[in-house]
């Protein structure tokens, strides 16, 4: 079945330190990619998107995400987090010519100031 | 300003009623989504709709029913509702080109 996953359900950082979260999935056609954030009693909101082009995709908030086809993976970075990045972040996949978003079971990130 | 709203942003009812979970978009999307997300956990897809007219159940079995008679409305129905249906639903709309845009969401309790 397809599916996409993210191994670290919680991970605790101090400010200034580098973050990475890892997001595997496992279509094997074409797909388009995205990491959504979501704050404390606040919307799901958008953190950015690979549809094709240059794998190494620049978001909002100094977040960056890498797509390596070959290990179908689109992992998330920061080099140095905040105690503002304080959220649960999830991945998500579309297969190329669907509009079904598959969605990871999240990552709760805390950060501590 | 686009955008897209969902109302009540929290319900309690009791066992056996009916309710309708409203979600609209000023965003001009043709497609829009239905989740149900309990704290802490997964999005789980339970309805979608590609236009106006048509509607598809998603992955988690659900025994809500949606319409979309128009394109910015996409309302979410339970006949009768039950304490299992506790969680919290989120409403999206996207486009083709930014990914999805998300609703606040409506926090329900069946008692």
């Amino acid at each position: 079945a397809q599916s996409v996953s993210q191994h670290n359900h919680h991970v605790i950082l101090s400010e200034a330190a580098s973050l990475e979260l890892g997001c595997n999935y496992s279509y094997g056609g074409t797909v388009n990619l995205f990491w959504y954030v979501q704050y404390p009693g606040q919307h799901l909101q958008l953190l950015l998107k690979y549809f094709s082009g240059d794998p190494l995709v620049k978001g909002i908030k100094g977040f960056e995400a890498e797509f390596i086809k070959s290990k179908f993976s689109f992992n998330l970075r920061k080099p140095s987090v905040q105690w503002s990045d304080t959220a649960e972040y999830f991945c998500a996949v579309t297969l190329l010519g669907t509009y079904k978003y598959i969605f990871g079971t999240g990552t709760r990130l805390k950060v501590l100031a | 300003e686009a955008d897209i709203y969902q109302t009540p942003r929290y319900l309690v009812i009791g066992t056996g009623k009916k309710i309708t979970l409203e979600c609209s978009q000023t965003m001009g999307h043709d497609k829009m989504y239905w989740y149900q997300q309990d704290p802490g956990m997964e999005l789980h897809l339970i309805h979608y709709s590609y236009g106006v007219n048509s509607t598809e159940k998603g992955d988690l079995s659900s025994e809500s029913t949606v319409s979309r008679i128009r394109t910015e409305h996409f309302p979410l129905t339970l006949e009768s509702a039950r304490p299992s249906h506790t969680s919290q639903y989120l409403c999206a709309s996207s486009d083709n080109k930014a990914g999805q845009y998300f609703g606040p969401g409506t926090r329900l309790t069946v008692t």
